[in-house]
């Protein structure tokens, strides 16, 4: 597709468990976003990605949060004993590159029991 | 936090030009100001971005006073599909890439 895409769009998990939330941004484009959104906030910023590595991965909360990104393309954001906390929208943008327009995703919530 | 202050929402009937206002009077010289706004279930999506000057684009124009501490989104001919989070950011465009979002103006175009 033509935009950026992320799966599942939906996933319901158990307090403790694991969970992985794909995005595939447009092709080309070098940098890689990822965001978090509660219910009536505004997106927050969780890390972003040049290339394969991670130039700034000051949002992320804590260290059950890791996301990565092995080929410069497609990256995995990866959520260990999840928490109720953790439920959000997690969305994903990408860019040409830093300075330039971020294209988002249609996000994937996250729904913690 | 947001370096932005919008209110937290507004209504325009159809057909009217919508016009948001944002202030952000602590802009550093190098910061561009932003627009994104984010329908319903959906991404945030850009809509227009300034420095200085007034800009105008397909979808809005963008109003930016002489001190550039406060600017004004336009949407001249408000739809239906205009209903949104519509989100003013600034942004230094030569150091962090990172968005800070605040909490935005919801929009209401009423029919």
């Amino acid at each position: 597709g033509a935009g950026v895409s992320q799966t599942p769009s939906n996933k319901v998990t158990e307090k403790g468990k694991y969970v992985e939330l794909r995005c595939d941004p447009i092709s080309g484009h070098t940098a890689l976003y990822w965001y978090r959104q509660s219910l009536g906030q505004g997106p927050e910023f969780l890390i972003y990605f040049q290339g394969t590595g991670a130039a700034d991965d000051s949002g992320l909360p804590n260290d059950r949060f890791f996301a990565v990104r092995p080929e410069g393309s497609v990256s995995t954001l990866k959520i260990q004993r999840t928490e109720r906390g953790d439920s959000a929208v997690y969305l994903c943008a990408s860019s040409l590159g830093i300075h330039n327009e971020q294209f988002f995703g249609p996000g994937t919530r996250l729904t913690v029991l | 936090d947001a370096k932005t202050t919008q209110p937290p929402s507004m209504d325009c009937a159809e057909g009217r030009a919508a016009n948001l206002p944002c202030n952000h009077s602590t802009i550093s010289g190098n910061e561009y100001v932003y627009w994104y706004r984010q329908i319903h279930s959906q991404g945030p999506q850009y809509i227009i971005h300034g420095l200085k000057n007034n800009e105008t684009n397909e979808m809005a124009s963008l109003i930016i006073t002489e001190d550039r501490k406060s600017s004004t989104l336009i949407l001249p001919h408000a739809t239906l599909r205009d209903t949104a989070v519509y989100y003013c950011i600034v942004r230094v465009m030569n150091r962090d890439d990172k968005i800070i979002f605040g909490k935005g103006t919801r929009l209401h175009i009423l029919p």
